[in-house]
């Protein structure tokens, strides 16, 4: 079964607009991580955010996480098309067993 | 470094015949898991191993699914026999011990068609 829900599903924003997903998760986690998938590089990391972070930045990209909601976002800056891809939010109870979101789809429009 | 190395990146095979999918994780990764990704979803993590150990397959359907991992570092998944419902994409992903034992590598994976 599938913990984390992104939301939303889709989204589709112009070149140099920033893009905000979100997921939600249902149980205590270690860490929460976000990937992106596209059909040419396959599944790739992009940030890990522990469970006693608020907030972590990385490059464009700017993850909060709120424990208390069993929430976290992803900002992603100044988006370009190369970004276009899905995003997916993975949590983990602390087994390294990660548990996937269904995903967000993003499309950056040139 | 090498990534994560998947074979064959596409099988289309009739239902009820055998399907087997090949891994190398990353070098020095003691870690490997095998995942599904059923279309539109994110992966489902199917069997995880530390070395040649499997720590964890509880959502492995043991029925027809079966893996392992000699000596620690290549990996087989297999299915036998194949139904419909297993068309999906099969990846398989590594992670080294130490610091950064949470982040996970992937392969590209394997797309599975069940005619």
């Amino acid at each position: 079964s599938q913990q984390g829900e992104e939301d939303p599903q889709a989204l589709s924003i112009q070149e140099g607009e920033n893009a905000t997903m979100n997921c939600s998760y249902k149980t205590s986690i270690n860490n929460l991580q976000w990937y992106r998938q596209n059909s040419g590089r396959g599944l790739v990391h992009l940030i890990l955010i522990r469970s006693n972070e608020r907030e972590k930045h990385s490059g464009r990209l700017r993850v909060t996480l709120d424990t208390s909601k069993k929430s976290s976002s992803l900002l992603i800056t100044a988006s370009r098309a190369a970004d276009t891809a899905s995003y997916f939010c993975a949590t983990d109870a602390g087994a390294n067993n990660l548990f996937f979101g269904t995903g967000t789809r993003l499309t950056v429009i040139p | 470094e090498a990534g994560v190395v998947q074979s064959p990146r596409y099988k289309i095979i009739e239902k009820k015949q055998p399907v087997a999918f090949w891994c190398n994780p990353i070098s020095g990764h003691n870690t490997l898991y095998w995942y599904r990704q059923n279309l539109g979803q994110g992966p489902e993590l199917l069997i995880r191993y530390e070395n040649e150990e499997a720590v964890d397959d509880s959502q492995l359907p043991k029925d027809r699914f079966s893996a392992e991992r000699l000596k620690g570092v290549d990996s087989t998944l297999k299915i036998q026999p194949a139904e419909l419902g297993d068309s999906a994409v099969y990846l398989c992903a590594s992670s080294s011990p130490g610091t950064r034992r949470y982040e996970q590598y992937f392969g590209p994976g394997t797309r599975l068609t069940v005619t």
